[in-house]
């Protein structure tokens, strides 16, 4: 079993809409969740963490944490094509020391 | 300059080079990663340092040398490598990773 996983996608939303994007987990010692954006040919950058379980609201995201289901999403609200990038899902894993663990990505195109 | 800061930014290099990436951040993080990063492929943790010392080699193969001179700079010097080895390297630092990593912008390798 992968230690994380996510749809790899493409994922198309048309503009305006809702775009849901959804990570699972493997490590039930994890603590903390990250959400990367990362356009092509850029490298990822941060765009939201969650520590607890429940919803974070940052602007246009929202991360939602469910521990119980070993289970991260991240929602973007009235999407716009600025938004079309892969999302990384970063989950910490302590083996020793702590590093993240990233999935393969989402490739998510808004569509105008 | 702020940030994590990553040379060269595009890198060609025959089979029987000597090269080295270089790394630098200025945002008095403790601990600096290697990552490379395959198409269609996670991203891979090569190494990270904590507080200048090595503490993950993750299996990477010899020709790959990592090097930490301060916690500021970091290196890895390659040599004699295979074309599946191109690839993008970011390099990455953070303080602990509840707070996530701050990326370079990565330098685009190509072998030949």
């Amino acid at each position: 079993q992968k230690e994380v996983e996510q749809n790899s996608g493409p994922l198309s939303v048309p503009e305006g809409a809702i775009a849901s994007l959804n990570c699972t987990y493997s490590d039930r010692g994890s603590q903390s969740f990250f959400w990367y954006r990362q356009y092509s040919g850029k490298s990822p950058e941060l765009i939201m963490f969650i520590y607890s379980n429940g919803d974070k609201e940052d602007g246009r995201f929202t991360a939602q944490l469910n521990k119980a289901s070993q289970y991260v999403s991240l929602l973007i609200r009235d999407s716009q094509p600025s938004d079309s990038a892969t999302y990384l899902c970063a989950v910490n894993v302590y083996f020793g020391n702590e590093k993240l663990t990233f999935g393969t990505g989402t490739r998510l195109t808004i569509i105008p | 300059e702020t940030g994590v800061t990553q040379t060269p930014r595009h890198l060609v290099m025959g089979m029987t080079n000597k090269k080295s990436l270089k790394c630098e951040q200025h945002l008095g993080h403790n601990a600096m990663y290697w990552y490379k990063q395959s198409a269609k492929k996670p991203l891979e943790l090569m190494f990270v340092y904590s507080l200048e010392e090595r503490v993950e080699n993750n299996s990477v193969p010899s020709r790959f040398s990592p090097e930490c001179p301060n916690s500021s700079h970091l290196f890895l010097h390659l040599h004699t490598l295979q074309p599946e080895d191109s690839a993008l390297y970011l390099c990455a630092s953070s303080h602990g990773t509840d707070y996530g990593y701050t990326f370079g912008s990565g330098t685009r390798l190509t072998v030949v």
